[in-house]
Order: C-alpha cells, then structure tokens, then sequence
C-alpha cells in the first residue's frame, strides 16, 4: 500500500497564508481523492476539504484543497489565517479496495 | 443536528475483549457507509474498518483482521466494533464516523477511549 507524507509542523502568523503539503508515496495523486480533517486540542476530528477540493457547508472559504500530480502531492491551504486555525490537520486517501490510509499529521501553529 | 455517539470504551486486560456501540441520529443512517477511525495517546489519525450501507462489504486495517469486527443495525440506526484479543496497542480513542460514500469522512463522533492494561 502507499504511504501519505506531511511535514511534522507549520507556523505562521496571523493574517498570512500557510500551505500543508502531503505527498503519495506510490500510484498517482489523482486516481483517489483527498480529503483534509482538522482536530483541535483536546477535541475530535473535523472535515475541512473532501474530494481534494470541496468545502463543507460551515467550511470557511479561507480554506481550500488542490491536487499537484506533477508533485504527486496535495495541498491544503489556509489564507487570512487566525488563532482558532491552530489544529493538526490530516490528509486522507484510500486505495481501490476502499483501504483508508492517514497522513502522519502537521500541527499548524499560529504566533 | 447530526449525531454520533459513541460508547463501551473502558479498561480491558491484554487478550480480552469489548464492544463499542455508536448511535446515530440527524441523518439517514441507512444511507450512509460507516467507519472507525481510532487515535492512540499523543498519535495520529489510523483507520480501522469500514462497512457499506447495507453491510455487504466490510474493510480492515491488516492490524484487526481476524480480531475486530464491524457491524450495524440499521433498524436501532447503530454501529459497533467487537473487539477481540485486545493487545496494548489497541489502546486509543475510538471515533465513530460516516459519509455517503465509502472514502471519506463527514461526520465525526467525540470519541471512546480504549485502554488495553493489565
């Protein structure tokens, strides 16, 4: 099976604009979708991008999802950035068999 | 509102087992492929299982196969995840989640946490 790599951690400052990587170890980025989940300190998992790209009723439009297949990556990407946007956040595909696999997480930090 | 609720964690010595219940309300369960998800002390996101609507098609982390089991009952709108041979790395929470279709997650549950100790 393949594997999802993240950065262990990010941090940038309020108002600015930060970008999480997360990169398929083997097959193509694009032949299953990613999805992107938030978990606050202490609190459960949240969906913030689905589909590589969709937003959730509820999902602010700061955040937003992209695909880069030349990368074999995704992208999740947060503008205007604010203190309650300090979370891990985790990427997620799955392979043909509907085998989830999780990206090992980023912890964004805002300062 | 959507709801998952999740119950039946506890302390269970290592080789014994338990069973997790989720009940969920504010959507159509029938509907809806469910998954467990679990996220060990200070660790990431791992998925466990799977079940499709209907529960014709089950899926598991290599980890659980032949120990777990995932299973639902539409007509109580409740999912479950028998836990058997339990080792100290089973220890976790426990979330209860579902979506419409079976590679993502829209709805997530608070969590039950699994401790696996002698």
């Amino acid at each position: 099976n393949f594997m999802l790599t993240q950065p262990h951690s990010v941090s940038e400052s309020p108002g600015k604009t930060v970008t999480i990587s997360c990169t398929r170890s083997s097959g193509s980025i694009a032949s299953n979708y990613v999805q992107w989940y938030q978990q606050r300190p202490g609190s459960a998992p949240t969906t913030v991008i689905y589909e590589d790209n969709q937003r959730p009723s509820g999902v602010p439009d700061r955040f937003s999802g992209s695909i880069d297949s030349s990368s074999n990556s995704a992208s999740l990407t947060i503008s205007g950035l604010k203190t309650e946007d300090e979370a891990d956040y985790y990427c997620q595909s799955y392979d043909s068999s509907i085998y989830w696999v999780f990206g090992g997480g980023t912890k964004l930090t805002v300062l | 509102e959507v709801q998952l609720v999740e119950s039946g964690g506890g302390l269970v010595q290592p080789g014994g087992s338990l069973r997790l219940s989720c009940a969920a309300s504010g959507f159509t369960f029938s509907s809806y492929w469910m998954s467990w998800v679990r996220q060990a002390p200070g660790k990431g996101l791992e998925w466990v299982a799977n079940i499709k609507q209907d529960g014709s098609e089950k899926y598991y982390v290599d980890s659980v196969k032949g120990r777990f089991t995932i299973s639902r009952d539409n007509a109580k709108n409740s999912l479950y995840l028998q836990m058997n041979s339990l080792r100290a790395e089973d220890t976790a929470v426990y979330y209860c989640a579902g979506s419409p279709v079976g590679w993502l997650v829209h709805y997530w549950g608070q969590g039950t946490l699994v401790t696996v100790s002698s």
